[in-house]
């Protein structure tokens, strides 16, 4: 069964730092370009970034709103994909998803883990 | 960035009756390669991820029932649920991946009038 988890949430004082870990299993990792997506509480889904795969230059992209605050990295020996937030602001406050698929759309989601920005 | 738009907010529909969402992009999202537009719909249940339903705005997505159809050209899409069952109360959101940020509908809420 292919299946994606996200840990590493939680509560973080506005400024502060959380890394959140996406762990895939059921499917080869190394062949898929990961995403991260959010969604604050009664919002809308949030495109955050995505890293592609290594043979395709393993780059990264970010939404507006995060760049230059959020960094995305895979270990694919380890099948998990990151996200380092730094510098966190109270609008970061989120559900935050790992995805994927292998069709261009995002056809495997995670269960989501909660971060909440507040003093 | 491409804005998405949805309609209407939110509707409710009796069950066996058809619900029509309708979703709008700012720009084309047609995919050159294969002439076919960068649009996704989802759907999401309380407390739960999204689940994939259509891609390429009109294909179905493997175990998803044949109830709902995508459909739509140009820079407007729909997302059809012929027949409304209980199950399908939900909120769903169109998105296009033709250009980054890939960005979402602000979703649509289907509820059992």
């Amino acid at each position: 069964e292919m299946q994606l988890v996200e840990s590493g949430g939680g509560l973080e004082k506005p400024g502060g730092s959380l890394r959140l870990s996406c762990a895939a299993s059921g499917f080869t990792f190394s062949n898929v370009w990961m995403t991260w997506v959010r969604q604050a509480p009664g919002k809308g889904l949030e495109w955050v970034g995505r890293i592609k795969r290594k043979i395709d230059g393993g780059t990264t992209d970010y939404a507006a709103p995060v760049k230059g605050r959020f960094t995305i990295s895979r270990d694919d020996s380890k099948m998990t994909v990151y996200l380092e937030m730094n510098s966190l602001k109270d609008e970061d406050t989120a559900v935050y998803y790992c995805t994927t698929g292998f069709s261009a759309a995002f056809e495997i989601w995670g269960q989501g883990t909660m971060v909440t920005v507040s003093s | 960035d491409i804005v998405m738009t949805q309609s209407p907010d939110s509707l409710a529909v009796s069950l066996g009756e058809r619900a029509t969402i309708n979703c709008k992009s700012s720009q084309s999202i047609l995919f050159s390669s294969n002439n076919k537009h960068s649009l996704a719909w989802f759907q999401q249940k309380p407390g739960q991820p999204p689940k994939l339903l259509i891609y390429w705005a009109s294909t179905r997505e493997s175990g998803v029932p044949d109830r709902f159809s995508g459909s739509g050209s140009g820079t407007d899409f729909t997302l059809t649920i012929s027949s409304l069952q209980a199950e399908d109360v939900a909120v769903y959101h169109c998105q296009q991946y033709y250009s980054i940020p890939f960005t979402f509908g602000p979703g649509t809420k289907v509820d059992v009038k």
